[in-house]
Parts: structure tokens; sequence; C-alpha cells
């Protein structure tokens, strides 16, 4: 399979614990993004990654969150001391440049309990 | 700022029946994309189209019709004979460069049979 690949599909975690998720991007797709998606709405961006720089942030990216993509290849996400406000579905894609079309992954479901 | 607007939350048809989204959006950008996706129970984004904003042609693939109206800043969606395969979440999303997405809120459509 050569999509958008995310790890782990489900995560159930108590509130105040760190949190990381994976995102692997189609291999030859320079730009990685970041968005996340509460229940019933549409996904919201959070940040992207142009190779191995983090081009921009969302204000919607707290400073519990951060996010890596080194060597340009995979990216992870981290949430620090999660909270309730944290539950959602935490989407990453990738695209070749900035004028195609960014394809998703299955997303990761974050559970805050 | 941008913003997408899909005022239908929920459609519901019977199959066989033809059925339009609409789709609205802001923006004060001249160059601009604009999408649909559509979300499966499954939760992962499938990309169905894109357009620029110079390229007001109307397009069909298959069952599916787009019909971009700069005039009017939108771009709605027609799925002709629809199908129960059809039952999905479907988001319009507008681009600029650097190509972060805005998404509307989604539609939800139900294809009964």
């Amino acid at each position: 399979d050569t999509g958008v690949s995310q790890d782990p599909r489900h995560k159930i975690t108590k509130r105040g614990q760190n949190v990381t998720f994976r995102c692997d991007p189609i291999s030859e797709h320079n730009r990685l993004y970041w968005y996340r998606q509460t229940l019933g709405q549409g996904p919201e961006f959070l940040t992207y990654f142009q190779n191995e720089a983090q081009l921009e942030k969302s204000r919607l990216l707290s400073d519990r969150f951060s996010a890596e993509r080194p060597k340009g290849s995979f990216s992870t996400l981290e949430i620090q001391r999660t909270e309730q406000g944290d539950s959602a579905m935490y989407l990453c894609a990738s695209s070749r440049g900035a004028r195609n079309e960014a394809f998703f992954g299955q997303g990761t479901r974050l559970t805050v309990v | 700022a941008q913003k997408v607007t899909q005022a239908q939350t929920e459609i519901s048809v019977v199959e066989k029946e033809d059925v339009t989204l609409d789709c609205v959006y802001e923006t004060r950008d001249t160059t601009y994309y604009l999408f649909w996706y559509k979300q499966p129970p499954s939760g992962e984004l499938v990309f169905l189209i894109r357009r620029n904003s110079f390229d007001e042609q109307n397009e069909i693939s298959g069952r599916y019709s787009w019909n971009f109206q700069k005039s009017t800043s939108s771009f709605n969606f027609t799925i002709t004979a629809s199908q129960v395969v059809d039952s999905a979440v479907y988001f319009c999303a507008l681009s600029d460069l650097p190509s972060r997405l805005t998404f509307g809120e989604g539609t939800q459509l139900t294809v009964n049979p």
C-alpha cells in the first residue's frame, strides 16, 4: 500500500498523559500536513512541513502540541499533558508540492478520559 | 480570511435520484484552489476533484459533475443516479498557496435503497 499511513488508529489516554502519533506520507511527497477533526466538523489545519522544515503553525496548535519531521520523511505529532478537549481525529496528509492535491491517511482517533 | 459554507448539513435521497451538494466560498485571493473530498464511515478523506480559480470549466467524471461559478463563489457537486455506496460525508475545501486547506463543515449524504 503506497498511501498515507498513520499509527496508531485509535488511542485512549488518561488526562494529563503525553501521546505521540506517527504519519508516514506517500514516499515522493515533500509536503506533509496535520489536521484535527472533531465530531460533526470539517478538518482544521494544524501545521505543515515542506521536507523537514515546519513552515506554518495554526493558532490551534498550543504549546502542548509539537510536530516534527526529521529527515523530511515520516512525521510525529506529540501532545503533552492531554486534556479532554484534545479528543478528536488527527489526520495527516501529504502532497507533491504546493499546487497538488493532498492525500489523507485514515487518521488517529484520540480519546482523552 | 477564507471561509467555506456548506449549507446542507444532511441530505437523504432514494437510490437513483440525482443530488446536488452546495458549496459557497469566500476568499480575497485571486489565485486559489477548490476541492471536494469524500469521507466514508471508515474515516479516510478521499480526494475527488481539484479546480483552480482560473478554470471555470465544468467537469464530469462518470456519475459525478462539478459546477464552478466564480460570479457566485460557488462550487457545487452533483451525483447523478445516486447509489447506496455514495453514502458518506462530503467536504468542500478551499486552498490558497501555500496550500493549507480550509474545509466546510460537510454534508452527510444518505442514499437509501
